[in-house]
């Protein structure tokens, strides 16, 4: 799976949006970009991937360059609950229930009043 | 989307007993479930592959006599933390696919401390 960096922290302020980078340099073609976030102890919670076009489902917008060598997940509008450290992962679609994930150090998102 | 549960979401032990923490896929069934591990403002690091029906795969430093795995049926799977000792207290979290989702869902966690 392809190595993801993201910074390790970003503040956003309460109703704006967040826009969260990832840089994945290395990601092969059949790679897709997930991301994943995680509230305070709790369980990761899926967000959205994609693998070339853009995408944009309930929770976020995910912006893939051309060149996939980066992406950006963008919150829309910010809530202070969209306070956590937010996952971007590389990982390779093979089907069936095999899904291992390898997560990085993530970006620790505070969502400001 | 799919759910998975764990149980508990925390648990005290004394130092020396098992403890054994339980991953259900409540809606879809999984031939293969995650478990992981996470100190505290760490990441989470992935432990070991629960198999349906076979041994679990364990990464590389992860000890299988310690960390025992069952996954006896579609729907759980079990990991044992015999003889607990306080470094083993962490946050320990499962995770499945759903084959007809795209993505995985993980549980909510299980506290374990240690004392």
């Amino acid at each position: 799976d392809a190595k993801t960096t993201q910074p390790p922290s970003m503040d956003c302020a309460e109703g704006r949006a967040a826009n969260l980078p990832c840089n994945h340099s290395t990601i092969s073609g059949n790679e897709y970009v997930y991301w994943y976030r995680q509230i305070h102890s709790q369980g990761p919670q899926y967000i959205i991937h994609g693998l070339k076009n853009n995408e944009t489902n309930e929770m976020a917008s995910l912006i893939i360059t051309e060149d996939r060598k980066s992406s950006t997940l963008i919150l829309p509008h910010a809530t202070l609950r969209d306070t956590a450290v937010y996952y971007c992962i590389g990982y390779k679609n093979s089907g069936g229930s095999n899904y291992k994930l390898t997560f990085g150090k993530g970006t620790l998102l505070t969502v400001n009043p | 989307g799919a759910v998975v549960s764990q149980h508990p979401s925390w648990v005290i032990c004394k130092s020396g007993t098992s403890v054994k923490i339980e991953c259900r896929s409540l809606d879809f069934q999984a031939t293969t479930m995650f478990w992981y591990r996470q100190f505290p403002k760490q990441s989470l690091m992935l432990m070991a592959t629960s198999n349906e029906g076979s041994k679990a795969t364990y990464e590389q430093g992860v000890e299988k006599d310690k960390f025992l795995i069952n996954h006896a049926s579609l729907t759980l799977s079990t990991l044992t933390v015999t003889s607990a000792h306080p470094e083993d207290s962490s946050f320990y979290i499962c995770s499945a696919r759903d084959p007809g989702e795209t993505e995985a869902f993980f549980g909510q966690g299980t506290r374990l401390t240690v004392v």
